[in-house]
């Protein structure tokens, strides 16, 4: 059974800084791992989807890695705003979608 | 990108009653829709898949006669749950494929169920 982990659970920082979120899954056969941001009582934004593939993809200030290997993901966010304040969620695909608990983010001025 | 609408955003019913929640993919066609679950601080749980003109696949645990899956159309699917009950009060989210062959999942805004 894939189990999806994201580390920290919630995050606080000043804005500016760069900041890493982490996310791991047990089951390295995977298809693609995508990464979401979440707004309070919102649906979700998929930000950023990497294929088996892949190592790395890029939009914006935003950065996802992919060790398929190890099982492990991050996401990397560069000059941090307060408007990146949400919970990221991280799922892979492999069958059916598995996604982690989700890391709360706040970004405080 | 590619846009998932669901309706209503937000319901509020007594219990006993019946409430269906609509997904439509507005700019593509979607043969396989998904329907989850989010309880309050927790992550998204997969209830069903929805494949169009055919039964809907349900996960282990959620009962098919209480939430009523239906995909009649390449771009619309349809929860609805029956005899509401208070512990039925949740964020319900539906996603489609963009069916390009990248797997990647679009979203609809949620709908959030509060059952009195």
């Amino acid at each position: 059974k894939q189990e999806v982990t994201q580390i920290p659970a919630a995050l606080s920082v000043p804005e500016g800084e760069n900041l890493v979120l982490n996310c791991s899954f047990t089951d390295s056969a995977i298809y693609n791992l995508q990464w979401f941001r979440q707004d309070p009582g919102k649906g979700l934004t998929s930000l950023l989807l990497i294929q088996s593939s892949q190592r790395e993809q890029t939009s914006g200030r935003l950065n996802a890695s992919l060790d398929k290997s190890s099982g492990r993901s991050t996401l990397y966010i560069a000059a941090s705003q307060p408007g990146d304040s949400a919970t990221y969620l991280c799922a892979v695909t492999y069958g059916k979608l598995t996604f982690g608990q989700g890391t709360i983010l706040t970004v405080h001025p | 990108g590619a846009v998932v609408s669901q309706h209503p955003s937000r319901v509020i019913c007594k219990s006993g009653t019946s409430v269906k929640i609509e997904c439509r993919s507005l700019d593509f066609q979607a043969t396989t829709m998904f329907w989850y679950r989010q309880f309050p601080k927790q992550s998204l749980m997969l209830m069903a898949t929805s494949n169009e003109g055919s039964k809907a696949t349900y996960e282990q645990g959620v009962e098919k006669d209480k939430f009523l899956i239906n995909h009649a159309s390449l771009t619309l699917s349809t929860l609805t749950v029956t005899s509401a009950h208070p512990e039925d009060s949740s964020f319900y989210i539906c996603s489609a494929s963009h069916g390009t062959g990248t797997g990647e999942l679009f979203f609809g805004e949620g709908s959030r169920l509060t059952v009195l």
